[in-house]
């Protein structure tokens, strides 16, 4: 069973601070996406990464893979309140269609 | 265009009564999954559906819970007896074809469910 570790799992920053958030996973996995989550609303995709050292940025967000570490960073530069959300990364094995989800992150960022 | 939606968005039941949770997907999309999230935990995965047929579902915790989706695009997620442990989020999501490399998963509102 793949297993899907996020830390932390609340953070609360000042805006215009940096920070980075992890996710380690158990075992080869072949994609990992990053979703956000606002309150009562669904996930919206935010990142896939497909390969090792694949970084892909939008906006303040920063996302980057390491397959041999399984590890990914979604790194935030000069935080503002409308980040303020759940961040979850979820890994799936190619062919196997089941997205393992980590516990997500609770980002608050103050104003 | 339209996204994934659900109905109904919010059901409260008494335990030990039956539910169904509907899910329509993006037109066009055949393959469908079926999460539950649990407070403040990510979604978990219940069931995969490839057209009409189940193509995996290892996820759904037991036999009270069951998912149809008859004419490969609606698809109904069925709890008999319920418990208050099966109170959560149930979110649906679709993709184009659920087999390819590049294949995303688009995800619709969720049902949230209570059982009282």
């Amino acid at each position: 069973e793949l297993k899907v570790e996020q830390n932390p799992l609340f953070l609360s920053m000042q805006e215009g601070k940096n920070y980075t958030i992890y996710c380690n996973y158990s075992t080869t996995s072949d994609r990992l996406y990053w979703y956000r989550q606002d309150p009562g609303k669904s996930l919206e995709s935010l990142f896939v990464l497909l390969s090792n050292g694949a970084v892909k940025q939008e906006g303040r967000l920063m996302a980057s893979l390491d397959t041999k570490a399984r590890l990914s960073t979604l790194h935030i530069t000069a935080a503002v309140h409308d980040l303020s959300a759940t961040y979850f990364c979820a890994v799936v094995r190619y062919n196997f269609n089941k997205f393992y989800f980590g516990s997500g992150t609770k980002l608050n960022v103050k104003p | 265009g339209a996204g994934v939606s659900q109905t109904p968005s919010n059901k409260v039941t008494e335990k030990g009564k039956y539910v169904e949770l509907r899910c329509d997907p993006i037109s066009g999309h055949t393959a469908l999954y079926w999460y539950r999230q649990s407070l403040g935990q990510g979604p978990e995965f219940l069931i995969y559906f490839q057209g009409t047929g189940a193509a995996d579902d290892s996820g759904l915790p037991n036999d009270r819970f069951f998912a149809v989706r008859p004419e490969g695009s609606v698809s109904t997620l069925k709890i008999q007896r319920t418990e208050r442990g099966d109170s959560a989020v149930y979110l649906c999501a679709s993709s184009f074809s659920g087999t390819g490399y590049w294949d995303e998963q688009y995800f619709g509102p969720g049902t949230r469910l209570t059982v009282t």
